[in-house]
């Protein structure tokens, strides 16, 4: 079992609709939880990052944090093709540790 | 702030040349960088971690012989290719962490495409 567990898609989904991109972990030492957006054949971007459990949110971005059920999940509100791109979790544990693991990515498509 | 470069952003080489590959932190110094590669469709595959001053630590797996890293200044890290054959062709990714009390966030370059024929 990989430590970070993400689904590839693509998730194909209308202009417009709320999406909901999701993680799984086992590590329960995790504590930082990251969002990055990569677009095609660019360096990924940090969206978000929250420590611990909990819900942050960003403009039409909300992470929530899990540690429970070690999930997390990325609500893209009123999706637009702009956010057309795939979007990677990643997290890291205490420690002075700051190399996280990422999952693989999930590949989102918000058509007009 | 935070913006991370890499130069080139594509290269071709021959099999059998070195290729190097910059990485520069612009507006913030960057104690440790950090090298990664990317197949298609893939998750970033974390190569080697890169720390000012001294000798990188590889991850499992990676020839550090064949993936030199030089991290000269608290700015600039490289990542020189030997020997290039086209299985090391790929898309590598850098990235430096802004230490901002152990939050744990990296910020990416843009990444460099690297063809080897």
């Amino acid at each position: 079992q990989k430590e970070v567990e993400q689904d590839p898609g693509p998730l194909s989904v209308p202009e417009g609709a709320i999406v909901s991109l999701n993680c799984t972990y086992s590590n329960s030492a995790f504590q930082y939880f990251m969002w990055y957006r990569q677009y095609s054949r660019k360096g990924p971007e940090l969206l978000m990052y929250t420590y611990s459990s909990g819900n942050k949110e960003d403009g039409r971005f909300t992470a929530q944090v899990d540690k429970s059920s070690k999930y997390i999940s990325l609500f893209i509100r009123d999706s637009q093709p702009s956010d057309s791109a795939t979007y990677l979790c990643a997290m890291s544990a205490t420690g002075g540790s700051y190399i996280p693991t990422f999952g693989r990515g999930t590949s989102l498509i918000v058509h007009p | 702030g935070a913006v991370v470069s890499q130069h080139p952003s594509w290269v071709i080489c021959k099999s059998g040349t070195s290729v190097k590959i910059e990485c520069r932190s612009l507006d913030f110094q960057a104690t440790t960088m950090f090298w990664y590669r990317q197949f298609p469709k893939q998750s970033l595959m974390l190569m080697a971690t890169s720390n000012e001053g001294s000798k990188a630590t590889y991850e499992q797996g990676v020839e550090k012989d064949k993936f030199l890293i030089n991290h000269a200044s608290l700015t600039l890290s490289t990542l020189t290719v030997t020997s290039a054959h086209p299985e090391d062709s790929s898309f590598y990714i850098c990235s430096a962490t802004l230490t901002t009390g152990g939050l744990g966030e990296q910020y990416f370059g843009p990444g460099t495409r690297l063809t080897v024929t």
